[in-house]
């Protein structure tokens, strides 16, 4: 079956850093594409950072950029995305979610298995 | 713009059909993905590709979209829809972007 466990989060203090993981089982993690998105409580989805399959292509979320980073051990079959300068804005579940195989460049963001998300509390 | 738009909350009566939209300039050239969400639950995939169905969702689900809007159809609304509902899409740039949100109500 195929699953993606998300897991790192915790409480931290502003300023604080965190590295959050994403193990993939029961497919072959290195063929896709794959995102983390974020969701602070009560509000809606946030899209966060996306990686290509060999980690050739990386795109960040304006809100996160310079301070976030996305990398992934396919290997191991881990994502991983490591939170720096964290504020309470950053406060939210974040999920990893697998891009939809064979999507055309016109239809990405079709994300077919999330994980069940791990939360990052950033409170002094 | 990369903003995609969406009306924060529609009501429904069982058994009835019910649309919800998204707006934003990308949907001309990029197509809309819509996401379910119950409460404590992770999204799931619904429509991708602006109208195509993954396996094991019900056809009661209906994606559609033309220039600068796309659609959700719900026909024959079940009290299970009741959720959250997010159009996701791609920006020029490559970046994905979610809609704000849509809190469905089943009456």
């Amino acid at each position: 079956e195929v699953h993606l466990v998300e897991s790192g989060g915790g409480l931290v203090q502003p300023g604080g850093s965190l590295r959050l993981s994403c193990e993939a089982s029961g497919f072959t993690f290195s063929a896709y594409e794959i995102n983390w998105v974020r969701q602070a409580p009560g509000k809606g989805l946030e899209w966060v950072a996306f990686i290509s399959e060999s980690a050739g292509t990386i795109f960040y979320a304006d809100s996160v950029r310079g301070r976030f980073t996305i990398s992934r051990d396919n290997a191991k079959n881990s994502l991983f995305l490591q939170m720096n300068s964290l504020s309470a804005e950053d406060t939210a579940v974040y999920y990893c979610a697998r891009e939809m195989l064979g999507v055309a460049v016109p239809g990405k963001g079709a994300f077919d298995v999330w994980g069940q998300g791990t939360m990052v509390n950033v409170s002094s | 713009s990369s903003e995609l738009t969406q009306d924060p909350a529609v009501s429904v009566v069982l058994g009835q059909t019910v649309r919800i939209t998204c707006q934003g300039d990308s949907l001309r050239s990029y197509f809309a993905s819509w996401y379910q969400q119950r409460p404590g639950q992770a999204p799931v995939l619904v429509i991708h590709e602006r109208s195509k169905r993954p396996s094991g969702i019900p056809d009661r689900f209906s994606g559609s979209g033309s220039d600068i809007t796309a659609s959700l159809t719900i026909t024959g609304a079940q009290a299970d829809d009741e959720a959250d509902y997010y159009c996701c899409s791609r920006d020029r740039s490559g970046n994905r972007v979610f809609g704000g949100g849509t809190k469905l109500t089943v009456l």
